[in-house]
């Protein structure tokens, strides 16, 4: 059982690009997390998703970030207009649906997105 | 008031000790509780799950105290491969899961 994948691991772009990051969950987990780590900081929730739905996304900042979680394929956090404060790690993490055995979150490996 | 406080270290010990972890959580209806790790530039990995009877994990015990909202991690014999950051995990109902800020542990030789 292949655990949570993201893509790309690493991530460069010039300010005012878009920046698009994959999140694959672990099979059978249709919960899925992102957070955002900057530098010698702790991890910062951003939004919680599930298949076609936005549950929470209080931690989203208002203005040109974005996600989603598809019915098929991976979820997606997009930034448009990227600035050089975008520089962070940005971890997913899924869990499996409530009552389903633990409610564990189980995390992604990062990806690491650097703006010019 | 944070929803999760923890002891704000660094902690640096030497290879052998005992070293213990605090938090604290600020909604009385938090239903499950996790302590992770994370090493430099990795991302967190779940350590253990913290059950109200506590549990220990080899040299790893952890402890919940409801009432006092209330959460420790105590790591005996200390090794150099535990330095890492210690996250306290709390999930409300309906996976809604607060991240502590972390505490960094160094294990020195």
């Amino acid at each position: 059982n292949a655990g949570v994948m993201q893509n790309p691991r690493h991530l460069v772009r010039r300010r005012g690009q878009e920046a698009r990051l994959r999140c694959s969950p672990m099979k059978g987990h249709s919960h899925v997390y992102w957070y955002r780590q900057l530098p010698e900081e702790g991890l910062k929730f951003m939004v919680y998703l599930q298949k076609e739905n936005i549950i929470d996304e209080s931690g989203m900042p208002k203005e040109r970030f974005s996600a989603e979680f598809p019915k098929e394929g991976p979820s997606i956090l997009r930034i448009q207009q990227v600035v050089r404060g975008d520089s962070a790690a940005y971890f997913c993490a899924s869990s499996p649906p409530a009552g389903v055995g633990t409610d564990t979150q189980y995390f992604g490996p990062g990806t690491r997105l650097t703006v010019l | 008031r944070k929803e999760v406080e923890q002891d704000p270290g660094p902690f640096n010990v030497p290879e052998g000790a005992t070293v213990a972890f605090n938090c604290t959580y600020s909604n009385s209806a938090s239903q499950s509780f996790f302590w992770y790790r994370q090493d430099c530039r990795k991302e967190p990995k779940l350590l253990m799950s913290v059950y109200s009877s506590g549990n220990e994990d080899g040299r790893f015990t952890a402890q919940l105290n409801r009432a006092s909202q209330y959460i420790s991690l105590l790591i005996r014999d200390s090794k150099l491969s535990d330095s890492a950051t210690y996250l306290c995990v709390v999930n409300g109902y309906g996976q809604n899961f607060v991240f502590g800020p972390g505490t960094r542990l160094s294990v020195l030789p």
